[in-house]
């Protein structure tokens, strides 16, 4: 079982509407979860960063984390050409490893 | 940008050969994490040193080596370069060796094996 499981995409979704992405994760003393975009040919950027139950709003992302569950997401609201992209999510499971899913890529359509 | 910086950019090396990437923190971080991404996959923890000391490994050969400078600036060393290393470094700072602490990545080198 991998550590960290992302929903397979590529996600495709028109302009301003919004973009859903899955995480599940097998380790239950994880305790930081984040999100990272990352571009074609860059490096990921971190864009959310959560630890406890609930959601998260900044701007336009929302993360919700789901400890019991051991689920977390991102919601991309009024998805722009801009949020085309691959979206990580990243686990950390003990004092110094992130664990990353493999990606879901994000298309926007105009 | 996140103030980490990386170099070189790219690099070209034949197979057996031996490379060294280098990685500046940034500013006030004291913890550098290296990881290489394939192409197609999220990326995968090599190790992690804070304070100049190794503080973890992931599941990578010991042909993979590091260090980290007094000024936190790292170094990642590769010996006997195979066809699979092939792949993005990237490295990671962090202000400090803990589970919630956020890790910035730097623009990556894009290392080729042939």
């Amino acid at each position: 079982q991998k550590e960290v499981e992302q929903n397979s995409g590529p996600l495709s979704v028109p302009e301003g509407a919004i973009a859903s992405l899955n995480c599940t994760y097998s380790d239950r003393v994880s305790q930081s979860f984040f999100w990272y975009r990352q571009y074609s040919g860059k490096s990921p950027e971190l864009i959310m960063s959560i630890y406890s139950n609930g959601d998260k709003e900044d701007g336009r992302f929302t993360a919700q984390l789901n400890k019991a569950s051991q689920y977390v997401s991102l919601l991309i609201r009024d998805s722009q050409p801009s949020d085309s992209a691959t979206y990580l999510c990243a686990v950390n499971t003990n004092d110094y490893k992130l664990s990353f899913g493999a990606g879901t890529t994000v298309t926007v359509r105009a | 940008e996140t103030g980490v910086t990386q170099s070189p950019t790219h690099l070209i090396k034949t197979r057996g050969q031996q490379v060294t990437l280098r990685c500046s923190s940034q500013s006030g971080h004291n913890t550098v994490s290296w990881y290489q991404q394939a192409l197609g996959q999220g990326p995968q923890f090599i190790f992690q040193y804070y304070r100049e000391e190794e503080n973890g490994r992931g599941n990578f050969p010991p042909r993979f080596s590091g260090l980290q400078f007094p000024n936190y600036s790292s170094e990642l060393n590769v010996n006997a370069l195979e066809l699979d290393d092939s792949a993005l470094y990237l490295c990671a700072s962090s202000l400090e060796s803990g589970r919630s602490d956020e890790q910035f990545f730097g623009p990556g080198t894009r290392l080729t094996v042939l």
